[in-house]
């Protein structure tokens, strides 16, 4: 069975700093692994994704994840954070076995304080 | 390119009513998925199919709920009678391939149960 952890509901960051949001997986195979955007009454918006290649993926806004096979994470960055950062964000892992659906994880809400 | 076409986008209907969800997909995706999200959570995959043919519905409650995707492309979502607990968002995506694609998400029909 897969599952997606996000082991923090709530991660708040000051205006420039930089942010990071916590994403660990455990799939069988290998994993293909996203991150969405929730903003207020919208739908999901997609980030970034890792395929395969290199374990640093660029994505949307400035954002980046990090894959590291070892520790099972996929962990999401962003060097300076912005107020219009502020959202919920879902990690999410995709198997390349079966229905390939996407199963997420209940979600971070990011705050950036001014 | 249009996204992902959701309706209504709101409805608040009495237990044991029913209700029916309507998504329009991004032109020339084959596959399409209806996920629910209830306050707090992640969303999870209650039906996917590709073209007309339903590639996973393990987690539909199959008693009340129901879904169709004629022609392979529009799809509704149908809940008959509703309980409380079906109070969520009910978000459908699609894709254009079905491994390693990013899904597309509409913004969701947000049903209240009374």
């Amino acid at each position: 069975a897969q599952s997606v952890a996000q082991p923090e509901d709530q991660v708040n960051v000051a205006e420039g700093n930089p942010l990071t949001v916590k994403c660990t997986y455990s799939v069988s195979g290998n994993p293909y692994l996203f991150w969405y955007v929730q903003y207020p009454n919208r739908g999901l918006q997609f980030l970034l994704k890792y395929i395969t290649g290199d374990n640093l993926v660029k994505g949307s806004y400035g954002f980046e994840a990090e894959f590291n096979k070892s520790q099972t994470s996929f962990h999401l960055k962003k060097p300076s954070a912005l107020v219009s950062d502020s959202a919920l964000y879902f990690c999410a892992v995709r198997t390349q076995t079966g229905a390939n659906n996407l199963f997420f994880g209940t979600g971070t809400r990011l705050t950036v304080i001014p | 390119e249009a996204g992902v076409a959701q309706s209504p986008r709101y409805k608040i209907i009495e237990k044991r009513q029913s209700v029916a969800f309507w998504c329009n997909p991004i032109s020339g995706h084959a596959t399409l998925y209806w996920y629910q999200q209830i306050l707090g959570q992640g969303p999870k995959l209650l039906i996917q199919f590709q073209n007309n043919g339903v590639v996973d519905d393990s987690q539909l409650p199959k008693d009340r709920f129901s879904a169709e995707r004629l022609k392979g492309v529009d799809s509704t979502l149908k809940i008959q009678p509703a309980k409380l607990e079906d109070s969520a968002v009910y978000l459908c995506a699609s894709s254009l391939w079905q491994n390693t694609g990013e899904l597309f998400f509409g913004e969701g029909s947000r049903l209240t149960v009374l």
